[in-house]
């Protein structure tokens, strides 16, 4: 059964620091990865898609790596901005859609 | 705007009351989904769709009742429903079962 954990649970950074969200998952039998964004009673906004066969996907500031074989994806926030602010969302899909329960991402002004 | 639409935002009912949540997608997505979000715990995959034919339900109780009468739209209807019921509803679509997914902003419910 597909696990998808992701540490830390809550981060809190100064703005302006970079800095790296983790998701591990516990099938490498996956067809992609995808990072959301979420405030706070809304919805998830997807930010990145990474399919098995890739490494990565960039958008802006934001960089996503898959390691499918250890079970791992990072997602990188450069020049964190308080907008930034959010809780971030990991998933896996095999033959469903399996999530991580999120890091909760607070940048400090 | 993700192009998926949920109404209403907010609801709150009664135990005996019946009521219905309302996802719209007009992307041409073929797959649709409702999950539920409840504090502290993952999203829930409560019911998935492929070309309006349920192909999935993940042992939700009989008082959510999934409806889609075609590939854009897709309700859950609600009846008797309990306190431990309140949460987040969010309605997903994807243009396949293992593509990329796109949710909408979510429904509120109350139960009390």
């Amino acid at each position: 059964k597909q696990e998808v954990t992701q540490i830390p649970a809550a981060l809190s950074v100064p703005e302006g620091e970079n800095l790296v969200l983790n998701c591990s998952f516990t099938d490498s039998a996956i067809y992609n990865l995808q990072w959301f964004r979420q405030d706070p009673g809304k919805g998830l906004t997807s930010l990145l898609l990474i399919q098995s066969s890739q490494r990565e996907q960039t958008s802006g500031r934001l960089n996503a790596s898959l390691d499918k074989s250890s079970g791992r994806s990072t997602l990188y926030i450069a020049a964190s901005q308080p907008g930034d602010s959010a809780t971030y969302l990991c998933a896996v899909r095999d033959d469903k859609i399996i999530f991580g329960k999120g890091t909760r991402l607070h940048i400090l002004p | 705007e993700t192009g998926v639409t949920q109404t209403p935002r907010h609801l709150v009912m009664g135990m005996t009351n019946k009521k219905s949540l309302k996802c719209e997608q007009h992307l041409g997505h073929n797959a649709m989904y409702w999950y539920k979000q409840s504090a502290k715990k993952p999203l829930e995959l409560m019911f998935v769709y492929s070309l309006e034919e349920r192909v999935e339900n993940n042992s939700v109780p009989s008082r959510f009742s999934p409806e889609c009468p075609n590939s854009s739209h897709l309700f859950l209807h609600l009846h008797t429903l309990q306190p431990e019921d309140s949460a987040l509803y969010l309605c997903a679509s994807s243009p396949g079962l293992i593509t990329e997914a796109f949710f909408g902003q979510g429904t509120r419910l109350t139960v009390v």
